[in-house]
């Protein structure tokens, strides 16, 4: 079970750190994904990180505002957002990798975000 | 930036076949994986590579298929319960992107 926390209301221009906590299973044998959907929108992903942390990939929509890390000692996943705009606003979801062919296999409840003034 | 293009909406009766599909030109090389996502509730995976069925119960009604630049998520003998949103998704080589289509809204009349 994947399980989000950290979102919340922040201002535009601001930053938010969302983590993403691990039980029932070893979050360091696996490639995890941040996946966000706007309210009522569509699935967007937005960040990779490999299970040893020396493959990252980033959506151009993030970009240079996002760092995805993970700390597997701790058997935890971070993104660090900053610069946040008002079309960051969405639920941001921690999805573990398949392992066969990159399919999202399970995917965390989420976590809110609200870029707002 | 690659798209993958669904429909927006399906609708079928109860006890009939819908079928909701995915194009793409890059679809033929590389695996396609199928979510359902109901409201209020995070998306799930119901197949993936194309054609496999996860092994967390996923019902033998629910089947992927592909041709070509096509993939087609396929549900027999639908019902109430299976009125959801459903995305497909693949891993782009080109972009190193992983890419999600718009979704599509099965709709059971």
């Amino acid at each position: 079970q994947l399980v989000e926390s950290g979102g919340g209301l922040v201002q535009p221009g601001g930053s938010l750190k969302l983590s993403c906590a691990a039980s029932g299973f070893s979050l360091g044998g696996f490639p995890i994904d941040w996946v966000r959907q706007a309210p009522g929108k569509g699935l967007e992903w937005i960040s990779y990180i490999q299970a040893d942390s020396n493959t990252i990939y980033y959506a151009d929509s993030v970009k240079g505002r996002f760092t995805i890390s993970r700390d597997n000692a701790k058997n935890a996943l971070y993104l660090q957002m900053n610069s946040l705009r008002a079309d960051d606003s969405a639920v941001y979801y921690c999805v573990r990798d398949g392992g066969v062919a990159g399919e999202f296999a399970s995917w965390g409840q989420g976590t809110l975000v609200t870029v707002s003034s | 930036s690659y798209v993958l293009t669904q429909p927006p909406s399906v609708a079928v009766a109860p006890g009939q076949t819908a079928r909701i599909t995915c194009g793409g030109s890059r679809v033929g090389q590389i695996g396609v994986h199928w979510y359902q996502q109901k409201p209020g509730q995070a998306p799930v995976l119901v197949i993936f590579d194309d054609t496999k069925r996860p092994p967390s119960g996923i019902s033998e009604r629910v089947a992927g298929s592909k041709s070509g630049t096509t993939a087609t998520l396929t549900i027999t003998r639908v019902e109430v319960g299976d009125e959801a949103e459903y995305y497909c998704h693949m891993w782009d080589s080109a972009t190193q992107h992983h890419v999600l289509g718009e979704g599509t809204k099965l709709t059971v009349l």
